[in-house]
């Protein structure tokens, strides 16, 4: 069974700096998908990748199969952006298997 | 806007009783995926059903039931309710291709349970 860790599990940033949040996993997988769950509990997809680097405006995810690790960035961090971060992998039914979240807070 | 609805989207109850959480998937999507969602476990896989059949199941407790209806609207049943079923329910739909895990799901805005 696949293990997906994060971190940091929590993060305070100020406004315009650049964050990376960090995953883990531990069996190889086809493809990592990072998702956003905003503090009202909707879960919004972010990316779905399975080699090399995925740009959305001032989201960055990159991942590198070998080492079974992936990162997401924020470049230019707003208040906005507060968030759980959310790492998942695809586990052998189909489902996706999640990590722990990471929780982004960032200050004005 | 993901185009995956859920209704109700709060619900109180009391432990011991039966609720239905609806989902409407994507238009176009034939996968429904269930997924719980409490403090303590944080998200977990439920059960999935494709174009009407169940495809995988998780850590679906045997009180809880799904289905999925020819218009693809799927419904997750919960019964004999306990305290610790409190929880955020969530569908998501993907694929139109048949490749679990490698699409992109998306989430319906969630149904709250609230068992008192």
């Amino acid at each position: 069974k696949n293990e997906v860790e994060q971190s940091p599990q929590n993060l305070t940033a100020q406004e315009g700096e650049f964050i990376t949040i960090n995953c883990s996993y531990s069996v190889g997988i086809s493809a990592l998908h990072w998702l956003q769950q905003h503090p009202g509990g909707g879960i919004v997809s972010l990316f779905m990748l399975s080699s090399g680097k995925k740009k959305h405006g001032r989201l960055i995810a990159t991942i590198n199969i070998q080492e079974k690790h992936s990162s997401l960035h924020i470049t230019a961090s707003h208040p906005r952006d507060s968030a759980v971060y959310i790492c998942a992998v695809p586990g052998s039914q189909g489902n996706l298997i999640f990590g722990k979240g990471t929780k982004l807070s960032v200050k004005p | 806007d993901s185009g995956v609805t859920q209704t109700p989207k709060h619900l109180i109850t009391a432990t011991g009783q039966r609720v239905t959480l609806r989902c409407s998937p994507r238009s176009g999507d034939l996968s429904v995926y269930w997924y719980q969602q409490s403090l303590d476990q944080g998200l977990q896989f439920l059960i999935q059903y494709y174009n009407g059949e169940e495809r995988a199941k998780g850590n679906i407790l045997e009180r809880f039931s799904a289905q999925q209806f020819p218009d693809l609207h799927s419904e997750l049943n919960l019964s004999s309710l306990e305290l610790g079923d409190s929880a955020l329910y969530f569908c998501a739909s993907s694929g139109r291709f048949q490749r679990p895990g490698e699409e992109t799901q998306y989430f319906g805005p969630g149904t709250r349970l609230l068992v008192l």
